[in-house]
């Protein structure tokens, strides 16, 4: 079964890094497009960056941009979040979730039908 | 800057009530509308994708309509398994934009 599984969250002080992992397992990681998208306590859901299928293509939400790198390694079915200068307001739930598809130069938009359970960030002096 | 305006941010209803959920876009974009249901504690669930297409195993009490800029989910005969928040999302293209969310209470 198609399973996302974050980890690298924790408590950190401002200013600091983190790097956060997904591994996607139950299905072929090098055909999606994959998102990281966040959650605030008791706020909403807030997309953070993407990264195409293939990693040629990079997003970024104008206030992570510069701080926040998104990478993946497909021959090890794996989704990376690079935090850089932390500050109080990145304290969230990470989700990773699964995006739009591309197989065999065909491409198709998709909503994300399977996410990740969440690792937390924690920044606090 | 796009914009998706959610509608309203919380309702209580009884069991057994039809509900509707509004979503608003600041730019119309097709179709591509997502809604997502997240009980307290949990991932979110995508129940609704290509602004009116039920995911598999979501029950049918369920649905979504509308096009452009304009979407609504509906809830018919709410239960209490029910109780969520409720997100809409277009992803059309990148960056994903969400809405602020729908508390869905029973009364």
């Amino acid at each position: 079964q198609v399973q996302l599984v974050e980890s690298g969250g924790g408590v950190v002080q401002p200013g600091t890094s983190l790097r956060l992992s997904c591994e996607a397992s139950g299905f072929t990681f090098s055909h999606y497009a994959t998102h990281w998208v966040r959650q605030a306590p008791g706020k909403g859901l807030e997309w953070v960056a993407a990264i195409s299928y293939d990693a040629s293509r990079t997003y970024y939400a104008d206030f992570v941009k510069g701080r926040f790198t998104i990478s993946r390694d497909n021959s090890q079915n794996t989704l990376f979040l690079q935090m850089n200068s932390l500050t109080t307001e990145d304290t969230a739930v990470y989700y990773c979730a699964r995006g739009s598809w591309c197989i065999g130069g065909r491409c198709g938009l998709m909503a994300s039908d399977y996410w990740g359970q969440g690792t937390l960030v924690t920044v606090s002096s | 800057d796009f914009q998706m305006t959610q509608s309203p941010s919380s309702l209580s209803a009884s069991v057994g009530d039809t509900v509707t959920i509004t979503c608003r876009a600041s730019q119309g974009f097709g179709n591509y509308l997502a809604w997502y249901q997240q009980k307290p504690g949990k991932v979110p669930k995508l129940l609704i994708y290509a602004a009116s297409t039920l995911q598999s195993g979501v029950p049918s009490r369920f649905s979504g309509a509308g096009s452009g800029t304009d979407f609504t989910l509906t809830i018919s005969s709410l239960q209490p398994e029910d109780v969520a928040t409720y997100y809409c999302q277009k992803y059309d293209n990148i960056p994903w934009a969400f809405g602020q969310g729908t508390r869905v209470e029973i009364k």
